[in-house]
């Protein structure tokens, strides 16, 4: 089956435009989340998304940063105002259950790059 | 607030010789997962391991599950090139959330062939 998908795989962009990111989970799984890896870093915790609960914001890292998610499917991560120190890897992951002890599958990610 | 350290950084081995990865959180954890990260790819769940003293293999991977639950270690035998990667472990938030994980910085491991 397919894995979670991730658009586009990567983004180069001027300081200053808005872009947007695109996940599409794992059908059927109810779990979402997003992550940011700067380079040879780990995983940045950034937005959850369970069903149709109100998401846990908590890792966005400005109010440049927003997330939706329609439908209960697919999600899209919104940077406006880009700065070069949001240049990093946006990864998207989905589970089957909003749990921590339940497996992430994670997509390719999107490779931004601020000029 | 909760850490999820992670040591060796980087491990760098000949091909053949064995290789471990050590994860030590502040907290106890419930559980605790591993991921591996090929280079330029996107991290794979390997394993999760929920017991004290739990001890599990996949071929020539040895995962480990400390008795306290705030530790574990990854160990691969012989290695090979195709383990080149950084290898993550990951535990639950503590505080509140039960559906977050806290990762550890990784540990990259390249091999020699």
């Amino acid at each position: 089956g397919a894995g979670v998908s991730q658009s586009p795989s990567n983004k180069v962009t001027e300081k200053g435009k808005d872009v947007e990111l695109r996940c599409d989970p794992i059908s059927g799984h109810t779990a979402l989340y997003w992550y940011r890896q700067s380079l040879g870093q780990g995983l940045e915790f950034l937005i959850y998304f369970q069903g149709n609960s109100a998401p846990d914001k908590s890792g966005l890292p400005s109010d440049r940063f927003s997330a939706e998610r329609t439908g209960g499917s697919v999600s899209t991560l919104t940077i406006q105002r880009t700065q070069q120190e949001d240049s990093a890897v946006y990864l998207c992951a989905s589970s089957s259950q909003g749990s921590a002890n339940q497996p992430q599958h994670f997509g390719d990610g999107t490779r931004l790059s601020i000029l | 607030g909760q850490q999820v350290m992670q040591i060796p950084q980087y491990q760098h081995v000949q091909e053949g010789e064995d290789f471990t990865t050590y994860c030590n959180s502040s907290t106890t954890l419930s559980n605790i997962q591993w991921y591996k990260q090929r280079p330029g790819g996107h991290p794979v769940f390997l394993i999760q391991l929920v017991k004290s003293g739990e001890v599990k293999k996949q071929k020539r991977l040895t995962f480990q599950f400390g008795e306290a639950k705030k530790n574990s270690s990854l160990h691969i035998t012989a290695t090979q090139t195709t383990d080149v990667g950084t290898y993550f472990c990951a535990g639950p938030r503590s505080g509140g959330s039960n559906y977050k994980l806290t990762f550890g910085k990784g540990t990259l491991l390249t091999v020699n062939p």
